[in-house]
């Protein structure tokens, strides 16, 4: 079973702030990483999908990097919102897909 | 507008018993997927269908099984309900097949084997 990491597992922000969290997969067999936003009482939502090694993306304040060949990805959030607070969750694709345990962010008025 | 639905939303029975959760889409997605999340798990991928007739064996997917007859619906079978299968069910759907296509979820159904 391969093993999607995502970490820190829980993060406290104060708003304003800008914050970043990381997910680590498997160098090899890479097919796609995606990011996904889950909110409270709510469904996933698709973020960002990520194919290529050195991919960037960004949707307003939320960006992504990748690094395929040190098995890494970094989500980024620019001054954070009230509106930020839910679970980030990264998925790994090989043939299968993996989806990590997500990081919990929590934004301090 | 499109959608992807989930029933029920909620539902308790016992063990041994057979369980169907139903999935339905509108946007014509040929890729459809379920998963259990559980605490300090994530989401774990059960089955998952390609297209009509074709479906494949997830990460978890011992004690349930998945049927697709049409685009549309994927129903998630668990034949002899067990205590473990208590989770939340979630079903999503992508319109690009393979790994890049991003997922649609439906709400989730919460399933308690007593």
């Amino acid at each position: 079973i391969l093993n999607v990491e995502q970490s820190p597992q829980s993060l406290h922000v104060q708003e304003g702030d800008s914050t970043n969290f990381t997910c680590s997969f498997p160098s090899s067999n890479f097919y796609a990483l995606h990011w996904y936003r889950w909110e409270t009482a709510k469904s996933p939502e698709a973020l960002f999908v990520m194919t290529l090694n050195g991919d960037e993306k960004k949707k307003g304040r939320i960006s992504a990097t990748l690094n395929t060949k040190e098995g890494y990805s970094y989500l980024y959030i620019k001054g954070s919102q009230p509106e930020d607070s839910a679970t980030y969750l990264c998925a790994f694709y090989d043939d299968k897909i993996i989806f990590g345990k997500g990081t919990r962010l929590h934004i301090l008025p | 507008d499109a959608e992807i639905t989930q029933s029920p939303r909620h539902k308790i029975t016992e063990t041994g018993r057979q369980v169907t959760l139903a999935c339905h889409q509108t946007w014509n997605h040929n890729n459809m997927f379920w998963y259990r999340q559980d605490l300090g798990h994530g989401l774990r991928l059960i089955h998952y269908s390609y297209g009509v007739q074709d479906t494949n064996k997830g990460e978890v997917s011992d004690g349930y099984s998945v049927s697709r007859s049409n685009t549309e619906d994927l129903p998630l079978t668990l034949e002899s309900a067990a205590s473990s299968q208590t989770s939340v069910y979630f079903c999503a759907s992508s319109e690009v097949a393979g790994t890049t296509g991003e997922q649609f979820f439906g709400p989730g159904t919460r399933l308690t084997v007593l």
